[in-house]
Formats: C-alpha cells, structure tokens, sequence
C-alpha cells in the first residue's frame, strides 16, 4: 500500500500567518491526492482534490500544490475557523490510504 | 441537496458480527460508487471499502479483507457494510461517504458516522 507521511504533526499559528503541511507519498501519485479538514463533532470536508483543485465552497486562501510524491497545502492567511486537523489521501491505487493527519493549534 | 445517513452501531463483543447500513438521497445513486471510512478514537482517518456503481468492483483494506464485505441496493439507494469476525481495534465511527465523481475519487458528502464498540 502507499503511505503518506504528513508533516508536521502539529503546529501552532497565529490568525494571519501562512501554514504550509506538506505529504511525501512512499512512490507516484501523479496527482491523486486530495486534502481534508476535520473539526472535532464534524464530518470531514475535502478542500482540495486532484492536487491543486479548489472544492466548491472552499475560501481561496486554501491551495495545493505538488505532483509524483511531493505534494503540500497552504493557508495564505490563517483564519480563528481553519483550526482543526488536515490530512491528505492518495487516490491513485488502492487500498486508498490517508496520511496520519496535521493538527493545527491557534497560539 | 445531498444526504449521506448511516445507522446500525452499537456494542458487539469481539469474534462478533454487525451490518451497518447507509441510506443516501439527493443525487443519481446508482450512477455513484461509494466508500467507507472510520476513525478510531483518538486516532486517524482510515479507508475501509469501496463498491462500483454496479457492484462489479470492490476493494478493501488490508485490515479488513476476508472480514468485511461492502454491498449495496440500488433499487433502495442503500449501501451496506457486514462486519464479521470483529476485533477490538475495529472499534471506531464508520462513515459513509459519496465520492466527488462518479467512479470513486475523493470523499465528497460524509455521512454523521456510526459508532461501533467492540468490547467485552
């Protein structure tokens, strides 16, 4: 199976600041990797699909990048709703596999 | 608009069984594959199974293979999760989830999930 590991684990921001999280995917992907916002007591919300691709709904200040195994997620200006966990998934083979998840904490 | 509905949680002692069910309305279900995934408590999202449209493509975790078996309804927009031989670890909420696109790809529309407890 892929894995995926997702970097950092956690970190703590400031409303404003750029984050960045980044998923290493163990062999290509290509481009299928999509990434999720999970908040406690809610469903999970895809953000970004096919790498780069903005799902409906989504603020703009969320983008992603990257392709083959390197692949990241950016908050331009972190905002007091974006906390949460972020994790990416690979869609390119099954089983699909998720990467362990980016916990993100305002200071 | 689209809904996602999961239901047959609950206490199962291990080696035991459990069904869960998802009922899903609101788009042309039998046109779209769907997916399982749970989370554990305190722990990550996991990919469970994934049924086609028409049932002729399933695909499991590692995990799960020759425990669970996905199936699926079309004429009652449901999908199905049997889950035998259950194991302490399997403990978690199961969510059904409707993918972006016809043919699978991404977790679109997530159901609440269904708590499944597999204690003695």
């Amino acid at each position: 199976a892929i894995q995926l590991t997702q970097s950092p684990s956690s970190l703590s921001a400031s409303v404003g600041d750029r984050v960045t999280i980044t998923c290493r995917a163990s062999q290509d992907i290509i481009r299928a990797l999509g990434w999720y916002q999970h908040k406690p007591g809610e469903t999970p919300k895809l953000l970004i699909y096919e790498a780069s691709g903005l799902e409906g709904g989504v603020p703009s200040r969320f983008s992603g990048s990257g392709s083959g195994t390197d692949f990241s997620l950016t908050i331009s200006s972190l905002q007091p709703e974006d906390f949460g966990t972020y994790y990416c998934q690979q869609f390119n083979n099954y089983p699909l596999t998720f990467g362990g998840g980016t916990k993100v904490y305002f200071k | 608009q689209v809904q996602v509905v999961e239901s047959g949680g609950g206490v199962v002692q291990p080696g035991g069984s459990l069904t869960l069910s998802c009922v899903a309305s609101g788009f042309s279900f039998n046109t779209y594959a769907m997916h399982w995934v749970r989370q554990a408590p305190g722990k990550g999202l996991e990919w469970v199974a994934f049924i086609r449209s028409d049932a002729n493509n399933i695909y499991y975790a590692d995990s799960v293979r020759g425990r669970f078996t996905i199936s699926r309804d079309n004429s009652r927009n449901m999908v199905y999760l049997q889950m035998n031989s259950l194991r302490p670890e399997d403990t978690a909420v199961y969510f059904c989830a409707k993918p972006l696109r016809a043919y699978g790809p991404y977790f679109h529309s997530w159901g609440q999930g269904s708590l499944v407890t597999v204690s003695s």
